[in-house]
């Protein structure tokens, strides 16, 4: 099976750009979606098929996909947007993979 | 709205088992495949199961090794996942997904969860 790398922890400084990375050697052929999650709260979808928004996503969430990383990036960061964020694709035709999780600190 | 209400959580002991229920509304439940993915405590996400539009096919993470079983009845928009076998590795909130219905894999709607612990 495969997996889904992502750093533990990121860092930002309110008003800045700040980048989330998930590594898998699968990502190249597969879409990715990415979720924001609050404590206590459900996930909710921020990015599906690399980079497209959903519905009432601010403009500053955009997504890339790149050989083996894909990419959520946050422009502009506001304190809401603190919060764990996860990686998902497809791993085969039959399984689903989730990436370890992010934990977005916002100073 | 889209709405999605899980229920069935509970305290239950190793080797016992459960069945959750989910409920939509909102949608055309028919309409769409749909997931289960569970949260232990203090971890990140995992994938539990997946389910087509009409139920004719289903699949599932395998490291549950074949213990829980998913499966729908459109015609009461519900979705349930039974569980067997339960050890305490399956403490966990349990969320129904809404599988979107672009291209790749993606959850668009989420329920609030349930939660089922496993504890003698």
């Amino acid at each position: 099976s495969h997996e889904l790398t992502q750093p533990p922890s990121v860092s930002v400084s309110p008003g800045q750009t700040v980048s989330i990375t998930c590594s898998g050697d699968i990502l190249g052929s597969k879409y990715t979606c990415w979720y924001q999650q609050k404590p206590g709260r459900s996930p909710v979808l921020v990015i599906y098929e690399d980079n497209k928004r959903p519905s009432g996503i601010p403009e500053r969430f955009s997504g890339s996909n790149s050989g083996t990383t894909a990419t959520l990036t946050i422009s502009g960061t506001q304190a809401v947007d603190e919060a764990d964020y996860y990686c998902q694709a497809w791993d085969s035709s039959t399984q689903v993979i989730f990436g370890g999780g992010t934990k977005l600190t916002v100073l | 709205d889209v709405e999605l209400v899980e229920s069935g959580g509970t305290l239950v002991k190793p080797g016992g088992s459960l069945r959750l229920s989910c409920v939509a509304s909102g949608f055309t439940f028919s309409n769409y495949a749909m997931n289960w993915v569970r949260q232990a405590p203090g971890k990140g996400l995992e994938w539990v199961s997946y389910i087509t539009s009409g139920g004719s096919f289903s699949y599932h993470a395998d490291s549950l090794k074949g213990r829980f079983t998913v499966s729908r009845d459109n015609g009461k928009n519900s979705l349930y996942l039974q569980m067997n076998s339960l050890t305490v590795d399956d403490t966990a909130v349990y969320y129904c997904a809404r599988e979107g219905d672009g291209s790749g894999s993606y959850s668009d709607y989420w329920g609030q969860g349930t939660l089922v612990t496993v504890s003698s």
